[in-house]
């Protein structure tokens, strides 16, 4: 079985400070980890992924993520929060030998204050 | 245009109707698959298929159909609607392999009175 937790319903941070959202997960083998936002009234959309390699990936609109293995963890960061990155977001984990189902985490609301 | 489409955009139906809903994608993906977003428990997977004519119930199925009969077009049917069913349905689609995540659809939001 594979599952995510987003342990946050909700994160607030100021306007310049830094941004993490938390997401930790389980799967019975090697995992493919995704970040996507959603913006009011929209779909989902993709900010980044891991799959191999490099521990640390970067995405769009400046956002990066760090592997954890040890730690089960796939943390979201922005070093540098804007008002626009004000969303719903939500990890995903889908194990290696699955057969592409995505399982995802509750979502974590970010509010960034001006 | 390309991408992924879902219709209606918004929907209201009585209960016990049989309403389906849309989803179109026009980049021959293999995966297609159906989500529910309710409020606390994220997204969860109604029903996804795998290619034309192959489908596989995922974690909360009960009440909803679905078809394949083209590989651009996966359609949802709730059959005979309930308000417990009131919810945004996301389709979503990938490429076979999945190194890349899904694509999603704008969504529907579905009203069940």
């Amino acid at each position: 079985a594979q599952s995510v937790a987003q342990p946050e319903d909700q994160v607030n941070v100021a306007e310049g400070n830094p941004l993490t959202v938390k997401c930790t997960y389980s799967v019975s083998g090697n995992p493919y980890l995704f970040w996507y936002v959603q913006y009011p009234n929209r779909g989902l959309q993709f900010l980044l992924k891991y799959i191999t390699g490099d521990n640390l990936v970067k995405g769009s609109y400046g956002f990066e993520a760090e592997f954890n293995k040890s730690q089960t963890s796939f943390h979201l960061k922005k070093p540098s929060a804007l008002v626009s990155d004000s969303a719903l977001y939500f990890c995903a984990v889908r194990d290696y030998g699955n057969d592409y189902k995505l399982s995802f985490g509750a979502g974590t609301t970010v509010t960034v204050r001006a | 245009d390309a991408g992924i489409t879902q219709s209606p955009r918004y929907k209201i139906t009585e209960t016990g109707r049989q309403v389906t809903l849309m989803c179109h994608q026009t980049w021959s993906h293999s995966y297609m698959f159906w989500y529910r977003q309710d409020l606390g428990h994220g997204l969860r997977l109604i029903y996804y298929s795998a290619a034309a004519d192959i489908t596989d119930k995922g974690e909360v199925p009960d009440g909803y159909v679905v078809s394949r009969s083209k590989t651009e077009n996966f359609p949802l049917t709730l059959e005979s609607a309930t308000r417990s069913q009131t919810s945004v349905y996301f389709c979503a689609s990938s490429e076979s392999g999945g190194r890349h995540g899904y694509t999603f659809g704008s969504g529907t939001r579905l009203t069940v009175v």
